[in-house]
């Protein structure tokens, strides 16, 4: 069985930095390329990020280039976000999903974790 | 303001079809193949339909999808009360070089 079990999600103050974790199992991790998405309270859904297979090919959002970083650690079957410079707008539920190839060039999210709560306020 | 657009509301009443549609442009649905997304209150999305008109193992047959130009279609056939939920639309965009969102449509069953 998929598992995507995200971790890391706090009340963070703005201009810090917050480090967030997926632990994957149930799949070959390093087959597939994964995703984060974020839901601000109340709103849809927002791609914020993507990795390959093999971090070969890395995207981001325009609202977040600069400020986050996505990392994988095929050996520990994890993702990571690691959100620098935090602003008000980043507050969101964080969802962890993996993709359904390994390109990361691909909206088909098969599997999602049940998501971290960020909150970013002074 | 969302890249791909969604109508806010739909509703039906049981046994109903309903059509939710997404409109785009060429540099998103207009090059690359649509993914639905199902949000039922207070938990994570769900892939409902992908690659236009593929449905995963275990969602029911009274889900379809299409795509046309530069827009897509979501029907929902012999409604039912637990396919009341958020739905949203999802594309590679080639020139944003990312995935972008429609901005959900919440589905009603009356």
């Amino acid at each position: 069985e998929v598992q995507l079990v995200e971790s890391g999600g706090v009340l963070e103050q703005p201009g810090r930095s917050l480090r967030l974790s997926c632990a994957a199992s149930g799949f070959t991790f390093d087959d597939y390329a994964m995703h984060w998405v974020r839901q601000a309270p109340g709103k849809g859904l927002e791609w914020v990020s993507g990795i390959s297979w093999n971090s070969g090919t890395i995207g981001y959002a325009d609202s977040v280039k600069g400020r986050f970083i996505i990392s994988r650690d095929n050996a520990k079957n994890s993702l990571y976000l690691q959100m620098n410079s935090l602003r008000a707008e980043d507050t969101a539920l964080y969802y962890c999903a993996k993709g359904s190839d390994s390109s990361g060039y691909s909206t088909t999210f098969d599997y999602w974790g049940q998501g971290t709560l960020v909150t970013v306020s002074s | 303001q969302s890249v791909l657009t969604q109508p806010p509301s739909a509703s039906g009443t049981p046994g109903q079809r309903v059509t939710i549609s997404c409109s785009g442009s060429s540099s998103n649905i207009g090059s690359n193949t649509v993914n639905w997304y199902q949000q039922l209150p207070g938990t994570a999305p769900k892939l409902l339909i992908y690659s236009n008109n593929q449905r995963p193992s275990g969602v029911p047959d009274r889900f379809s999808g299409s795509k046309s130009g530069t827009s897509a279609s979501l029907a929902i056939s012999g409604l039912q009360s637990e396919d009341e939920a958020d739905y949203y639309c999802a594309a590679w965009d080639d020139g944003l070089i990312g995935a972008v969102f429609g901005g959900g449509t919440q589905l009603t069953v009356l």
